[in-house]
């Protein structure tokens, strides 16, 4: 089975400066990798993700993320932090289709990004 | 457009009580799924459907029956509620290409007193 892990709870960072959000994953095969972000008291909204290809990918809102298949990671990152950017991100993996299971799309449990103006 | 539409926003349920949360899709997608957040613990996948007429187990499925009558719509049905369902509940539904995100519903805040 698929499984994510964000081993920060909590991310601070000062506006203006570089960000990441780390993201680990563990599936069979090559995977389908999302990034989502979610504010408070609403729903999630899709951020970007990795299916083939370039190993660096261009996302909504100025977020990037790189795929690194040896490290088995899918860290998101942002150049220069925003105020607003300050929300609730999750990672999640799809395996490649090999039955009924595939269709599961699995969550990490979250980071939270705090960036202080 | 307006998406993933989950109705009701909020319910407050007394232990034992019976409910049914409905989530509607108009973007015409195959696959359908509803999660539940809870605090440290992300999104969890309570069932699923690949398509009308069928449905299957997620990671969290105990307690919670669902069915998927209409391609648009997907409901989850608490048969006797319990403290441990006070949750956020999230429908969200897909393309049937495995590389294709899911759009989210605006949530349900349930509890269960």
């Amino acid at each position: 089975a698929q499984s994510v892990a964000q081993p920060e709870d909590q991310v601070n960072v000062a506006e203006g400066n570089p960000l990441t959000v780390k993201c680990t994953y563990s599936v069979s095969g090559n995977p389908y990798l999302f990034w989502y972000v979610q504010y408070p008291n609403r729903g999630l909204q899709f951020l970007l993700k990795y299916i083939t290809g370039d190993n660096l990918v261009k996302g909504s809102y100025g977020f990037e993320a790189e795929f690194n298949k040896s490290q088995t990671s899918f860290h998101l990152k942002k150049p220069s932090a925003l105020v607003s950017d300050s929300a609730l991100y999750f990672c999640a993996v799809r395996p490649p289709y090999s039955g009924a299971g595939s269709y599961q799309l699995t969550f990490g449990k979250g980071t939270k990004l705090s960036v202080i103006p | 457009n307006a998406g993933v539409t989950q109705t009701p926003k909020f319910r407050v349920l007394k232990t034992g009580q019976s409910m049914t949360l409905l989530c509607a899709q108009d973007m015409n997608h195959e696959y359908m799924y509803w999660y539940r957040q809870d605090p440290g613990m992300g999104l969890r996948l309570i069932h699923y459907s690949v398509g009308e007429g069928t449905t299957a187990k997620g990671e969290v499925p105990d307690g919670y029956n669902v069915s998927r009558l209409k391609k648009q719509n997907f409901l989850l049905g608490l048969e006797s509620a319990a403290p441990s369902q006070t949750s956020v509940y999230f429908c969200a539904s897909s393309d049937r290409r495995m590389n294709t995100e899911a759009f989210f519903g605006q949530g349900t805040r349930l509890t269960v007193v």
